[in-house]
């Protein structure tokens, strides 16, 4: 069974910092990953969605693939304070593998 | 874009009851989920479920837990009877295609067992 792990557990940046984040799978032959947010009371954000390796942007998210060692990242540009929520990764064939999420808290 | 709702937001219920969790999915979709997150834990699939059956279910998929759309209404996922290790935020899904890519989440349902 896919196991999927992030780190670190909680980041926490300043406003305007680059804020990376960072997934490990033990299942390389799944074809989709992705990134979600999930805000206290909320339900989740789609935030990028990557299917093949190297990099793929959405706005301020751009998350990176390399499948060959087993790693997803994503990385935040320009964070906010309204950027602070717990930051998901996933991926997945036919059902979808969840990590134990990353706290991020973005400082004024 | 395309929203999944769930009913209710918030549950509360006594141990031994009986919980109807609703999910109304995208309109157009064809296969709907479930997951569990308890608090502080990672989000788990439960089911998955096409053309009224369940394709995949979980370990986590007790069988006090049942899934149902009747006549194209609510995705419901129904627990009888309710146990404390129940108490979560149980997520619905629903995609138009089979794959874990193009699933839509709704808000959750945070569901407590006393």
């Amino acid at each position: 069974q896919q196991k999927v792990q992030q780190s670190p557990e909680s980041l926490t940046v300043s406003e305007g910092a680059m804020a990376s984040l960072n997934c490990t799978f033990s299942d390389g032959t799944s074809n989709n990953f992705r990134w979600y947010r999930q805000h206290s009371a909320k339900g989740l954000e789609v935030l990028v969605s990557i299917f093949s390796d190297g990099e793929k942007e959405e706005g301020r998210f751009t998350a990176h693939l390399n499948r060959a060692n087993l790693h997803v990242s994503l990385h935040i540009r320009e964070p906010q304070p309204s950027d602070s929520a717990v930051y998901l990764c996933a991926v997945s064939n036919n059902r979808i593998f969840f990590g134990d999420g990353t706290q991020l808290v973005v400082k004024p | 874009g395309p929203k999944v709702l769930q009913i209710p937001s918030h549950q509360i219920i006594d141990m031994g009851q009986m919980v109807t969790l609703n999910c109304d999915p995208v309109s157009n979709h064809l296969y709907f989920y479930w997951y569990k997150q308890i608090l502080g834990q990672q989000m788990e699939f439960l089911v998955n479920f096409y053309n009224g059956k369940v394709m995949e279910k979980s370990k986590l998929f007790k069988d006090q837990f049942s899934v149902e759309r009747p006549d194209g209404s609510y995705f419901t996922l129904k627990i009888q009877p309710t146990a404390l290790e129940d108490s979560a935020v149980y997520f619905c899904a629903s995609s138009p295609d089979w794959g874990g890519d193009t699933q839509y989440f709704g808000p959750g349902t945070r569901l407590l067992v006393l």
